[in-house]
């Protein structure tokens, strides 16, 4: 099946601990983003990659770091610099982010609780 | 004036009854508008995206109005599968960089 996958689906993390989350997509997409919800709020872009080996910041990058060594993946790194991480976490892809930004597909999310 | 703009609802109606959602954007160079329905703790999913012509699909109708820059969408025959949380979604234009602007949402509750 093509889509995009999301691992873990519920995680937990002690205070000062850095944890990465996960995303892989087989739609042969170039672009890729993560995102993240907090209840009762819209989703806020956290980083964005529009080809492998670069990335840019989105407009809540701080305590974050991406990388992207391969096309299918783009993990995510919280560190112990995000004051607030506890929130659902999604990433998603597209076939390019261009000017008239194309429709993106989201995984299933990673829901994360600092403990 | 917010990026995206939508009423929070709730909309309650009953099975059956037609809805209509509004969602106003600021930036007029916006090309993509998208709505996406996202069911409760799960990921969004793309419902529809929305055409200058405005556009159908079954019992969904989209709508652009750019001078006045809002988009609809309207849902006739409300069936309880519908109950979600309503996106809009609207791309926004740095430089040559399109990145989708995403509203909190419209949530509808339909009951029997």
């Amino acid at each position: 099946d093509g889509g995009i996958t999301q691992s873990p689906k519920y995680l937990f993390r002690k205070e000062g601990q850095n944890v990465t989350l996960s995303c892989e997509q087989n739609l042969n997409h170039d672009a890729m983003y993560w995102y993240r919800q907090d209840p009762g709020q819209g989703l806020r872009l956290i980083y964005y990659s529009q080809i492998v080996n670069d990335f840019q910041k989105g407009d809540i990058a701080e305590g974050y770091s991406v990388s992207r060594e391969k096309k299918e993946s783009f993990p995510l790194t919280v560190t112990s610099a995000q004051k607030n991480p506890t929130a659902f976490y999604l990433c998603a892809s597209s076939r390019t982010s261009g000017g008239a930004a194309d429709t993106q597909y989201f995984g299933p999310g990673t829901r994360l609780t600092v403990l | 004036r917010k990026e995206v703009e939508q009423d929070p609802g709730p909309f309650n109606v009953p099975e059956g009854a037609t809805v209509a959602f509004n969602c106003t954007y600021s930036n007029s160079a916006s090309q993509s508008f998208f709505w996406y329905r996202q069911d409760c703790r799960k990921e969004p999913k793309l419902l529809m995206s929305v055409y200058s012509s405005g556009n159908e699909d079954g019992r969904f109708t989209a709508q652009l109005n750019r001078a006045s820059q809002y988009i609809s969408l309207l849902i006739r025959d409300s069936k309880l599968s519908d109950s979600a949380t309503y996106l809009c979604v609207v791309n926004m234009i740095k430089g040559s960089q399109g990145n989708l602007i995403f509203g909190k949402g419209t949530k509808l509750s339909v009951k029997p």
